[in-house]
């Protein structure tokens, strides 16, 4: 099945660090989402995005819809261990008719103490 | 209030037999959807139901079926198994339709049903 481009694939930090991750898509969404995953758990909704343009920001967290609508990023701010996960980029395109999340490979962040 | 609520939690089955994961939504979603995530790779989309009719199906053999019951809960059944079916099985709550803009609805998930098959 498709999946969006995510990058980069892995990343360790130290801890404090910034970070910056990012998603790209040949197609136009609607509608982008971030999710963190920690091991044996579901993902959890950090940031939903609505509209092109929009920055929205969770705590030490931001992430951005892309103008054209085929990209996003996110970023952490000030790095904790806790940070540590894998995270995700979905986005949804409602003209497709349903409920179908695309999501991305996944950035495994880790970040050393 | 509960979040979205899967069960089994693990499971092994062998080649060939059928298995069925049931999903109760965080109460008041009427939407449930139904994702594959392989290990090392992001949910793969597998179905979605709302109102208990189908909404939205994704790439996946007549093997998967899946139905939404009147409290909203659902099941997903996987016929005739093979070793490639052996993953993570998420389920996905929210009140969105599944036509139409988004709006300000989201998609919230559970903890998973690892499936193992031997």
């Amino acid at each position: 099945g498709q999946q969006l481009n995510q990058s980069p694939q892995s990343m360790f930090i130290q801890e404090g660090e910034d970070v910056s991750m990012n998603c790209t898509s040949s197609s136009i969404f609607n509608t982008w989402l971030w999710y963190k995953q920690e091991p044996g758990e579901g993902p959890v909704l950090l940031i939903a995005l609505y509209k092109a343009g929009e920055l929205t920001s969770n705590g030490r967290l931001t992430a951005q819809f892309g103008i054209t609508r085929k990209d996003s990023f996110l970023n952490i701010s000030a790095s904790i261990p806790s940070d540590v996960g894998i995270y995700f980029c979905a986005g949804h395109d409602s003209g497709a008719g349903s409920y179908q999340l695309t999501f991305g490979k996944g950035t495994k962040l880790s970040v050393i103490p | 209030d509960a979040g979205v609520t899967q069960s089994p939690t693990h499971l092994i089955k062998t080649r060939g037999q059928h298995v069925t994961l049931r999903c109760s939504p965080i109460s008041g979603h009427k939407s449930v959807s139904w994702y594959q995530q392989v290990l090392g790779q992001g949910p793969q989309f597998i179905f979605q139901y709302y109102e208990k009719e189908e909404r939205g199906r994704g790439n996946f053999p007549d093997r998967f079926s899946a139905r939404q019951f009147p409290n909203y809960s659902s099941e997903l059944n996987v016929n005739a198994l093979l070793l490639g079916d052996s993953a993570l099985y998420l389920c996905a709550s929210s009140n969105y339709a599944g036509t139409g803009l988004f709006g300000r609805n989201t998609i919230y998930f559970g903890e998973g049903s690892w499936l193992t098959v031997v």
